[in-house]
This record gives C-alpha cells, structure tokens and sequence, in this order.
C-alpha cells in the first residue's frame, strides 16, 4: 500500500494561515488524497480529499503538486478550535478504506 | 445533517466480562467500519463491512473479538472476554462505499478494563 509521510507536530500563530505538508512519493495513479482530522476526545473529522486537481470547501484547502508525489492541506485563516491531529491518507480506486498513519498534531497559539 | 450514532460512549467493565458496542451509521451507507483506537496512536481498523457481508476482518482478533451487521444497516462490535489490553477507544465509521467518497465517523465508545 502506498504510504504518506507527515511531521510528527506543527505550531502555528492564531488567525494566521497554515500549512500542512504531505508526502506520499509512491502514489499510483487512481489513489485519491484524503485529510482528516481528530480534535481531543472526538472522533477523525472528514475535511476535504482530492484526485488530481487543487480543491476547495468551507473548511480548507488542497492542493496538489503537479508529480502527485506531495499535497499540502491549507488553513487559510487558524482558530484555536483547529488544534488537532491532521491524518494524510490514499485510499486506492474501488476502495474507500481508510488507513491512519500518525499524523500530523498541530498546536495553534493565541 | 446526519451522524453515525453508537452507543455506548463509555463502558468500564471487568477483565473477562462480555462487552458489546452499538453502531448506526448514516443513512444509505453501504459500507461499514470499526476501528479502535489506543490512546496517542491513530485508529486501527478492525473490520469493514460491505451491506451485510464481512469485506476485511484481517486485523480482527477473532478469538475474542466479533462483529455483525445482519440487515445490513446496524452493526455490533462484541468483545468476550474482556482483557485489559483491549482498553481503547473504539469508533464506528460509515460511507456510501465508493472510491472518492469520505467516511463519517462515530463519537467513539470509550472502553476502560479493570
């Protein structure tokens, strides 16, 4: 199975944009890039997934190197309420499984 | 908007007691999971149902551990007997079972084994 590769921890100062690095070098080509994320005490938290192409939703941002072989997740804007594991997961064509690695923790700062 | 449901959110019970942990998942998901979680360590997948048939129970530690989704829309997780290594949390998730499509998950049942 291809695997990713995260930071183990990030910090980043409040109401200032974040990124979140992801590699994944041995990517094929129907695998899709999924981020989730588990805030304390809760379950993971879909946030976006992406193909090919950059993308976009309400809650951040993906995008996508040209090679595949690296995505970054994009808090535009960081609350508190972003403080969080980061999980960067494939999942392969014809299966939606999900595998967590580590992940990524991420402290915001006020 | 809808969640997946399970029950309980926490259990504490005795090492060699029976325990068992509720799973409704959305609403039209043909694809159903249970993950457990150790504290500090990503979740783990357990088993993965397709409607009611058992797609991937590889990492399932059947001599103690058993899961069933008869109708194809809820499902129980079932631990017996109980060790203390099986303290975790156990999450339920759910999806329409389609490549690309996002899994949703439980708030999680929190097993604690004295």
């Amino acid at each position: 199975d291809a695997k990713t590769t995260q930071p183990n921890s990030m910090e980043s100062n409040e109401e200032e944009p974040v990124h979140l690095p992801c590699n994944h070098s041995t990517i094929s080509g129907t695998d899709y890039i999924h981020w989730y994320r588990q805030l304390p005490s809760q379950g993971p938290e879909y946030v976006i997934h992406g193909l090919t192409s950059n993308v976009n939703n309400r809650m951040a941002s993906l995008a996508i190197a040209e090679d595949r072989k690296s995505s970054t997740l994009i808090l535009h804007r960081a609350t508190l309420r972003d403080a969080a594991v980061y999980y960067c997961i494939l999942s392969k064509d014809r299966d939606d499984k999900i595998i967590f690695g580590k992940g990524t923790r991420l402290h915001i700062l006020p | 908007e809808a969640e997946v449901a399970q029950s309980p959110r926490y259990k504490i019970t005795e090492k060699s007691q029976a325990v068992a942990f509720w799973c409704d998942p959305i609403s039209g998901h043909a694809t159903l999971y249970w993950y457990r979680q150790i504290l500090g360590q990503g979740p783990e997948l357990l088993v993965q149902f397709q409607d009611e048939s058992v797609v991937d129970d590889s990492q399932l530690p059947k001599d103690r551990f058993s899961a069933e989704r008869l109708k194809g829309v809820d499902s129980t997780l079932k631990i017996q007997p109980a060790e203390l290594g099986d303290s975790a949390m156990y999450l339920c998730a759910s999806s329409f079972g389609l490549a690309g499509y996002p899994s949703y998950f439980g708030a999680g049942t929190r097993l604690s084994v004295l």
